[in-house]
């Protein structure tokens, strides 16, 4: 049983270019996590969504950042017109339909904007 | 507002006992979990309290007292790969955000 994965792990953008990264869950998964991590700081949440469905953004700008988990494929979290303050480390994490405390995080994607 | 203070950074000898402390003032709790992040790495899932009183898994333990808002993790026998940070971070009401603490970074030393 795969765990999280998440790509790409380092991606590398000029500023006001477009992020897209991907997530996908464990396998029996229905609910993702996405989180950022500035470097020395903890994990800030940014959003919560189950297939199809949005289900918390508080954590997400409100501008330029958006997330999707739809019914095939990955989740993406997606950031236009990227700024140097949007390089940190996005974290994805997973959880099954029961025991949703328990989230599995993905290796992370290293973000880099020159 | 939402606050989860522990200690940015602690020094422990291999072999010894180390005691890393959280408080957390959150405006919903339902559950408190430790985590452990060595650098550049995914945080993995070390203990998951929801009720009062000491959990013990291996080598790590954590309390929790929700009266006090406090939790601390234990880890015995320290060993040089438990170099790593440690986050502290607590489940909100409603069981799907989570709230990080900034995390402490533990050295441990020969």
């Amino acid at each position: 049983n795969a765990g999280v994965m998440q790509n790409p792990r380092h991606l590398v953008r000029r500023r006001g270019q477009e992020a897209r990264l991907r997530c996908s869950p464990m396998k029996g998964h229905s609910h993702v996590y996405w989180y950022r991590q500035l470097p020395e700081e903890g994990l800030k949440f940014m959003v919560y969504l189950q297939k199809e469905n949005i289900i918390d953004e508080s954590g997400m700008p409100k501008e330029r950042f958006s997330a999707e988990f739809p019914k095939e494929g990955p989740s993406i979290l997606r950031i236009q017109q990227v700024v140097r303050g949007d390089s940190a480390a996005y974290f994805c994490a997973s959880s099954p339909p029961v025991d949703q405390e328990t989230q599995y995080f993905g290796p992370g994607t290293r973000l880099l904007v020159l | 507002g939402q606050n989860i203070d522990q200690p940015t950074e602690m020094t422990a000898t291999e072999g010894a006992i180390v005691q890393i402390n959280c408080t957390y003032q959150t405006s919903g709790f339902n559950g408190l979990f430790w985590y452990q992040q060595h650098a550049g790495e995914a945080p993995t899932f070390l203990s998951y309290n929801v009720l009062d009183g000491l959990e013990e898994k291996g080598r790590f333990s954590s309390f929790l007292s929700r009266s006090k808002g406090y939790s601390y993790l234990l880890l015995k026998e320290l060993q040089m790969k438990d170099s790593a940070s440690y986050l502290c971070a607590v489940l909100n009401t409603g069981g799907f955000k989570t709230i990080f603490g900034a995390g402490t970074r533990l050295f441990v030393k020969a």
